[in-house]
């Protein structure tokens, strides 16, 4: 079965630093993706980053990045200069291929982030 | 090009009442899924629907709960006999035909039973 793992329960940083958020996982499907959302206070998720299992280079958005390495199963997510606006919870996610099913995505913990000023 | 919209945002039931949980999912979109975030914890799947069908139901519990997204209308979420343990945020997700990798969240439904 697929799993996502995130042991970092909460992570404090200073305002302006980078911070790298810890993920891995575990699928026997050769082809799947990874997400990261982020759920800010309010409630709802918002999509960040996706990777897919096949892509030759780590995604990035804007100051997002996902530093994926595949022998290691990790999807690590990479916060370049932090904002107080990023303080939330941030969740990695899975979905699968065939053989685990592609249309549901499996989440982890998550990952409580504090920026401090 | 509006969201996913859920409705209610906050839905407050006593115990062994039913539950009644709208999703109108992006304009377009063919694909329904359901998910349930206990507090403090991930979002865990529960359940995908494409319009009329019931596509996978691996997440739902045997009892009380049942998921339908008809020809016309939004996807409901039902929970009969609503008891404590069930009081949690749900959220719908939407993807189009051909991308289905790609899930669109709603803004989720706070349930709370009394």
């Amino acid at each position: 079965a697929q799993k996502i793992t995130q042991t970092q329960p909460g992570m404090f940083v200073q305002e302006k630093e980078a911070v790298t958020l810890d993920c891995t996982y575990d699928t026997s499907d050769p082809s799947y993706g990874l997400f990261w959302y982020k759920q800010p206070s309010s409630g709802e998720m918002i999509f960040l980053i996706y990777q897919g299992s096949y892509d030759q280079q780590n995604a990035t958005e804007g100051r997002y990045s996902l530093n994926f390495q595949k022998a290691r199963k990790s999807a690590n997510l990479v916060i370049s200069a932090s904002q107080l606006g990023d303080s939330a919870m941030y969740f990695c996610a899975m979905r699968g291929g065939k053989i685990q099913g592609a249309q549901k995505l499996v989440f982890g913990q998550g990952t409580r982030l504090t920026i401090n000023p | 090009n509006a969201g996913v919209m859920q409705n209610p945002r906050h839905l407050v039931r006593r115990r062994g009442q039913e539950a009644r949980l709208r999703c109108s999912p992006m304009k377009g979109h063919s694909h329904v899924y359901w998910y349930r975030q206990l507090p403090e914890e991930g979002l865990k799947f529960m359940v995908y629907l494409q319009k009329e069908n019931i596509i996978d139901e691996s997440g739902m519990p045997k009892e009380r709960f049942s998921a339908e997204f008809p020809k016309e209308g939004p996807s409901i979420l039902r929970i009969q006999q609503v008891v404590r343990g069930d009081s949690a945020a749900y959220f719908c997700a939407s993807s189009p035909s051909g991308r289905i990798y790609e899930q669109y969240f709603g803004p989720g439904t706070r349930l709370t039973v009394t």
